[in-house]
C-alpha cells in the first residue's frame, strides 16, 4: 500500500517562530489533507488538498502532486498550535481508506 | 447534525466482555470510516461504509471486531470478547467530495 512518511517527527518552537513540516507519499493520490490533534485528541480538519496552495490565517499548505510531497506552514506560531500534525492521504484508484503518516509533534513554548 | 457525534465518550470494560461503540455522522454523508489510535502512535483503518454497497472490512483486526451501519447513518462497532490490546481511542469519520473527512471526538476505551 502507500507509504506517507512525515518529517521532522518531533519540534520544538518558541512562540512567534514559523515552521514547515512535510508529508511525503509513494504513489498518485486523489485525496490529502492535513490534521491537527489537539492535546485533548480531537482530529481537526486543517486543509483538505490534494493539489495546489491553500491558506487558513496562520496556517497555508501546498501540495506538489506529480512530486508526491505536501507542506504545511504554520506562521507566528502560539502556544495552542501544540498538538500533533498529521498528513493523511488516498491513493489513486484504490477502494477507499485514508492512510495516516506518524506525525509531527509539535510544542510551542513561551 | 453539525459534527460527527460518538458515543460513550470514555468506556471501562473487563477482559472477555463485549463492547459497542457509536457513531452518528453528519447528515448527508453517505461515506462513514472507522479508525483506531492506540497510545502516542498513528491511525490504523478499520472498516469503512459506503451507500448500500458491501462495506470494505480489510482493516479489521480479527473476527472479534465487526460493524454494522443501519439505514446508511448511524453506525455500531462491536467488539466481543475484548482483550487489553483492544485498548485504544476509536475514531469516526464521515466524509464529503468537498471538504474530506471529518472526525469526531472517539471513544476511549480501556479494558482491564
Amino acid at each position: 500500500g502507500i507509504q506517507v512518511e512525515q518529517s521532522p517527527p518531533d519540534l520544538i518552537l518558541q512562540e512567534g517562530a514559523n515552521s514547515t513540516l512535510r508529508c511525503n507519499f509513494s504513489d498518485s493520490v486523489n485525496n490529502l489533507q492535513w490534521f491537527h490533534q489537539n492535546p485533548w485528541g480531537q482530529l481537526i480538519n486543517l486543509f483538505y488538498i490534494p493539489s495546489g496552495t491553500k491558506q487558513n490565517g496562520r496556517l497555508s499548505a501546498t501540495t506538489v502532486a506529480t512530486e508526491r510531497y505536501s507542506l504545511l506552514y504554520i506562521s507566528s506560531s502560539q502556544t495552542t498550535d501544540s498538538g500533533v500534525y498529521f498528513c493523511a492521504v488516498k491513493s489513486t484508484g484504490t477502494a477507499s481508506k485514508l492512510t495516516f503518516g506518524t506525525g509531527t509533534r509539535l510544542q510551542v513554548t513561551l | 447534525g453539525a459534527g460527527v457525534s460518538q458515543s460513550p465518550s470514555n468506556k471501562v470494560t473487563e477482559k472477555g466482555k463485549d463492547v459497542e461503540l457509536r457513531c452518528d455522522p453528519i447528515s448527508g454523508h453517505t461515506a462513514l470510516y472507522w479508525y483506531r489510535q492506540s497510545l502516542g502512535q498513528g491511525l490504523e483503518f478499520l472498516i469503512y461504509f459506503q451507500g448500500n454497497s458491501a462495506p470494505d472490512k480489510s482493516g479489521l483486526p480479527s473476527d472479534r471486531f465487526s460493524a454494522e451501519r443501519t439505514g446508511g447513518s448511524v453506525s455500531t462497532l462491536t467488539i466481543q470478547r475484548t482483550q487489553q490490546e483492544d485498548s485504544a481511542v476509536y475514531l469516526c469519520a464521515s466524509r464529503s467530495p468537498s471538504y474530506g473527512y471529518t472526525f469526531g471526538s472517539g471513544t476511549r476505551l480501556t479494558v482491564v
